[in-house]
């Protein structure tokens, strides 16, 4: 059973840089995107980027000048670092593994999705 | 960027009863992008469904998904307490990932 742990400060000072580790147990890197998600508190979710076990990337737009994601599978860990934070990033940080999925038959390919996710990490900015 | 809203924002319902979300995109997606997410209070999300209509690992089959192009539909066929909790939908394509904004599902 693959399991995720975020680890990290729980509080931030403003114009910082957040800094978050996800660590992966029960099974392989290879071959996944990895992603962090974040939520406001009483928010809804918020994507905030992916990395491949190569270390390909994308990000969501609006988040794009600020994030570098990044991941060390000989450590099965990945990694987030978010610069310049303000109060508007106190948040829930989840990391998630994104599974490949097939139909039934198995040959299908049916898309990608968010299928484990870690418990979170409340991260507070403030001075 | 696709665009997700759901409706509505929060439903009322009694255990037992038969609860049906909707979930509609700013533009035509396929079904291989859509899933459903169930938070329960202070857990992660858990995936529900995936492809639209095909229930994840361990989920229950009152859970069903339907829909194509841009209106999507999650279904609870008869609430149990444990489904009292907020349900997102999601689009994952190559260009990125969005969420609708949730529908909260209480008791009545």
């Amino acid at each position: 059973q693959v399991q995720l742990q975020e680890s990290g400060p729980g509080l931030v000072k403003p114009s910082e840089t957040l800094s978050l580790t996800c660590n992966v147990s029960g099974g392989s890197m290879r071959s996944y995107y990895w992603t962090w998600i974040r939520q406001s508190p009483g928010k809804g979710l918020e994507w905030i980027g992916y990395v491949y076990y190569s270390g390909s990337t994308n990000y969501n737009p609006s988040l794009k000048s600020r994030v570098t994601i990044s991941v060390d599978t000989s450590k099965s860990q990945f990694s987030l670092k978010l610069s310049s934070v303000t109060a508007a990033d106190t948040a829930v940080y989840y990391c998630a593994r994104i599974g490949d999925y097939f139909d039934s038959s198995g040959f299908n390919y049916v898309g990608r999705y968010f299928d484990y996710w870690g418990q979170g990490i409340l991260v507070t900015v403030s001075s | 960027e696709i665009v997700l809203t759901q409706s509505p924002g929060t439903l009322s319902l009694s255990p037992g009863d038969r609860a049906t979300l909707s979930c509609r995109a700013s533009q035509s997606v396929s079904t291989t992008s859509l899933a459903w997410f169930q938070q329960r209070p202070g857990q992660a999300p858990r995936l529900l469904i995936y492809g639209a209509s095909s229930r994840a690992t361990g989920i229950p089959d009152r859970f069903s998904g339907s829909g194509s192009g841009t209106d999507f539909t999650l279904t609870i066929s008869r609430l149990e307490p444990e489904d009292f909790a907020v349900y997102y939908c999601q689009h994952y394509d190559t260009s990125g990932v969005t969420f609708g904004p949730g529908t909260k599902v209480d008791i009545k």
